[in-house]
């Protein structure tokens, strides 16, 4: 079955906060990874959370939890371009390339 | 630096052909990789090339499918015969080093193959 969740779609207006959530199943992952997908583009790294806390870049922060299986992007002052797919991503243990949640599309408006 | 690169963007073929797709990764990138997105669903692995070798190909749905990487340089990914099913966009992506392993780099990607098979 698909290891990490995440909501299929959210709905925001420019300028304001969102939350996108990320729940895994699967145990023993290096870290929880981030990637920003426009339409007919390439996924591109956004963060990564190898420790349980935040990390902040920018616009951008990215939560991880161990002990509750769960992350977040958090995505501040939303713009325009900021419509795009996200995805959320773990290496698991034993196996060096990238399981990817079933990403959350995200739609900003004016 | 060129970024991960993928030949054609756009493929239509009938069931039953054969299509050839091609990634050049990012130059000295030992690590390149094949993922695929079916019907909007999790982008998912397919198999991991460490230079011309495959290190990793449980990702590959079926015998239909076979990726070489000769020379270690560019790669391709050819589907013979073409199923509807295998139907998505076919990424490929390139790494120094095997995964992130705890440091955090993120993999490149390309902008991926998009091929309908009807």
């Amino acid at each position: 079955g698909q290891s990490l969740e995440q909501p299929s779609e959210v709905t925001a207006v420019e300028g304001a906060i969102v939350q996108i959530n990320c729940t895994y199943q699967t145990s023993g992952f290096y870290g929880l990874s981030w990637y920003q997908q426009h339409d007919g583009g390439a996924p591109t790294f956004l963060s990564y959370n190898a420790l349980d806390g935040l990390e902040e870049t920018g616009r951008f922060s990215s939560f991880l939890s161990r002990s509750d299986s769960y992350g977040y992007l958090l995505l501040q002052e939303l713009q325009m371009k900021d419509s795009a797919s996200y995805f959320c991503a773990v290496e698991k243990t034993g196996r060096r390339a990238l399981t990817f949640g079933s990403g959350t599309r995200l739609q900003v408006q004016p | 630096e060129a970024g991960v690169t993928q030949f054609p963007s756009h493929s239509v073929i009938e069931k039953g052909q054969t299509v050839t797709l091609r990634c050049d990764p990012i130059s000295g990138h030992d690590n390149l990789y094949w993922y695929r997105r079916v019907m909007g669903k999790e982008i998912k692995f397919l198999l991991h090339f460490v230079k011309e070798s495959k290190q990793d190909e449980s990702g590959m749905p079926n015998n239909r499918f076979l990726a070489e990487r000769t020379g270690g340089t560019y790669s391709t990914l050819k589907v013979q015969p073409a199923e509807l099913e295998d139907s998505g966009v076919y990424f490929c992506a390139s790494s120094p080093r095997p995964g992130q392993g705890g440091y955090g780099y993120g993999y490149t990607f390309g902008s991926g193959t998009r091929l309908t098979v009807v």
